[in-house]
């Protein structure tokens, strides 16, 4: 078991172009999540899917930010726009339940906009 | 929804001290407690998770202690050593939200 794979695990965008980070969860998990990490603000909660549905969205920008699960195998995470203050490590992170099991996170993607 | 708050946000102590963390939940309803690891450059990893009925969970070289009347959850890592510097988070789940709601993290200094 490879565990919570993500890719790529640096990036290094322009301001104003677009990214997009992968996560490849832990088969037969049910949950995916993403979170964003900075000193400053800490783990910040994105979304989360459920077998594949996107169940809560709160903690997304309501602006540039998407993200998508288009089959059981792989979540996106897409910035539209990139500024600077969107760099940050992106964690993906999957379960067998969203919130009675532990989470598994993947090594993150660091995401640096110049 | 719910609110978990930790402190504190560092901890600087010396090899074979204890070390203490504590978190703090709002939602009376919470059932499930997590305690993860972050070391420098690596991702998250469960330290313990703890289930509501039990107040006193014992790892390796440290004890998480639940009071669910306060809704406080600590982290107590007896005799620290310098391989125990990492972030550490607490997370909260099983309450009328569902998900799981982290702390914002502590980061522990161990020095020899």
């Amino acid at each position: 078991n490879a565990g919570v794979i993500q890719t790529p695990r640096h990036k290094v965008t322009g301001k104003g172009q677009e990214a997009t980070l992968w996560c490849e969860p832990i088969s037969g998990h049910s949950a995916v999540f993403w979170y964003r990490q900075t000193i400053v603000q800490g783990l910040e909660f994105l979304t989360y899917f459920r077998n594949q549905a996107p169940i809560d969205d709160s903690g997304m920008p309501k602006e540039r930010f998407s993200a998508q699960m288009p089959n059981q195998s792989h979540s996106t995470l897409k910035i539209q726009s990139t500024q600077p203050q969107d760099s940050a490590v992106y964690l993906c992170a999957s379960s067998w339940t969203p919130t009675n099991e532990r989470l598994f996170f993947g090594h993150g993607t660091k995401l640096s906009v110049l | 929804g719910e609110q978990v708050e930790q402190r504190p946000p560092h901890l600087s102590v010396r090899e074979g001290d204890s070390a203490v963390i504590t978190c703090t939940y709002t939602d009376p309803n919470s059932y499930y407690f997590f305690w993860y690891k972050q070391e420098p450059g690596a991702s998250l990893q469960l330290l313990m998770k703890v289930f509501s009925s039990t107040e006193i969970n014992e790892g390796q070289g440290f004890t998480v202690l639940l009071n669910k009347k306060d809704k406080r959850l600590s982290l107590n890592l007896t005799a620290a050593h310098p391989g125990d510097s990492a972030a550490y988070f607490c997370a909260v789940s099983g309450g009328s939200n569902n998900r799981i709601f982290f702390g914002d993290g502590t980061q522990l200094v161990v020095k020899p």
